[in-house]
Order: C-alpha cells, then sequence, then structure tokens
C-alpha cells in the first residue's frame, strides 16, 4: 500500500477538465513539495510538475498543480487524446527518510 | 541534450545478482545525485535510493538496504545498480532519474529509458 494516495481511475472527454488528487500526511506533502509524473504507455516516466506547482519548459500550460496542507491534485485542462497515461505524485518522507510515490492514477480520454 | 542511457534487458535465475548501469551525458555527473526506480509488471512506482556521484554516498530505501548496492564510475559518468539474491518478484523495469535540488529530496528529471530485469528458473 502507497504512502501517497491517489485514485486509480480518472476520465475526461476532449476538451474537460480533470483533477487528480494525492492525499499524504504530515510527514510527507505536509512538510516537503510535491512533484507529478506522467508514464504514456510503454514509456519511462516524464516530469510535469515539480515544487508542488512548477512546470518544466516544454510542458503545456494546460497541466497545473496544487498544495494545501496534506494533500496535493493535478489539474488538467482542454484534455487532449494524448494526456491518456499514467500519472503519479510524488514526494520525500521524512519518516522514511526517503522518497515516495503514489499508487498511480490512470487516465483515460473517452 | 541531457540524457542517461542505461544497459540492455537481462534475464536472471533467482538467487543471482544483476547490475545495471546507467551513462549519462549532457551534464556534469558529480553535480546531480542518480536516483533508482523500479517497476513491476502493471504496478506503479518504487523508489530504491540514490548515489552522491560526487562523494559515493548512498541512501537506500530502507526495503532494499543490505540486498541493494549503487556504485558509479566518475571516468566515464555511469552509474550502476547491483540487486542481489533475486526472487521473481523482483521481475521489473529498473529506472535511473537524476535528481534535482535539495540534496537527494527533489525531483527526478530526466528518467532513463530504463531496463527489463527479468527473474526466472
Amino acid at each position: 500500500q502507497s504512502v501517497l494516495t491517489q485514485p486509480p481511475s480518472a476520465s475526461g472527454t476532449p476538451g474537460q477538465r480533470v483533477t487528480i488528487s494525492c492525499s499524504g500526511s504530515s510527514s510527507n506533502i505536509g512538510s516537503n513539495y510535491v512533484y507529478w509524473y506522467q508514464q504514456l504507455p510503454g514509456t519511462a516516466p516524464k516530469l510535469l510538475i515539480y515544487r508542488n506547482n512548477q512546470r518544466p519548459s516544454g510542458v503545456p500550460d494546460r497541466f497545473s498543480g496544487s498544495k494545501s496542507g496534506t494533500s496535493a491534485s493535478l489539474a488538467i485542462s482542454g484534455l487532449r487524446s494524448e494526456d491518456e497515461a499514467d500519472y503519479y505524485c510524488a514526494a520525500w518522507d521524512d519518516s522514511l527518510s526517503g522518497h515516495r510515490f503514489g499508487g498511480g492514477t490512470k487516465l483515460t480520454v473517452l | 541534450q541531457v540524457q542517461l542511457v542505461q544497459s540492455g534487458a537481462e534475464v536472471k535465475k533467482p538467487g543471482a545478482s544483476v547490475k545495471v548501469s546507467c551513462k549519462a551525458s549532457g551534464y556534469t555527473f558529480t553535480g546531480y545525485y542518480m536516483h533508482w526506480v523500479r517497476q513491476a509488471p502493471g504496478q506503479g512506482l518504487e523508489w530504491m535510493g540514490w548515489i552522491n556521484p560526487n562523494s559515493g554516498g548512498t541512501n537506500y530505501a530502507q526495503k532494499f538496504q543490505g540486498w541493494v548496492t549503487m556504485t558509479r564510475d566518475t571516468s566515464i559518468s555511469t552509474a550502476y545498480m547491483e540487486l542481489s539474491r533475486l526472487r521473481s518478484d523482483d521481475t521489473a523495469v529498473y529506472y535511473c532519474a537524476r535528481g534535482l535540488a535539495a540534496a537527494g529530496r527533489g525531483w527526478f528529471d530526466p528518467w532513463g529509458q530504463g531496463t527489463l530485469v527479468t527473474v526466472s528458473s
């Protein structure tokens, strides 16, 4: 069972806005940055969001991250078919002295 | 451009060891931590630990302590991850990923292409 909790699946139609939640605790999300990774089918994960809400260059502004207390969320607006992927949240955990990932959310574009 | 290129797929018998390499290019190898993450078939991501290529210092996830060894060769900008006493449930894709910021606590970018390790008798 993952330290960070994500819904196993999410879905939306093209053009819609979808949010994916990530719930943690005071030792991880509550006291450290949250990161989000996108994993397209059959490929390596790719950084999507760092430091809670920062986008690396090349990531469209349709992707946004936020954090409040011990929870975080990833929002994808203007959903496109190429957004169909697995999304993982991650954070450093002070109690475990290590990085932890959420279980991943499979996003389906209907 | 920054790139991490990993060694090829491996097939190992239970009880054996495997050593995966990760060659870095496009940046100063000793300037960034290198992390290892694995993903079992159809499963999520699992962080294994990091190595500081500058000092050789390591930090392993508790689950892997005594079982994984991370090393580096700065002369060829390559990091290694060796896992011993392999079991069938170690079958997974193993990724290396460059760590950014915060002495090992930061984010991972980029990731290597992954190395499939299959453990089967």
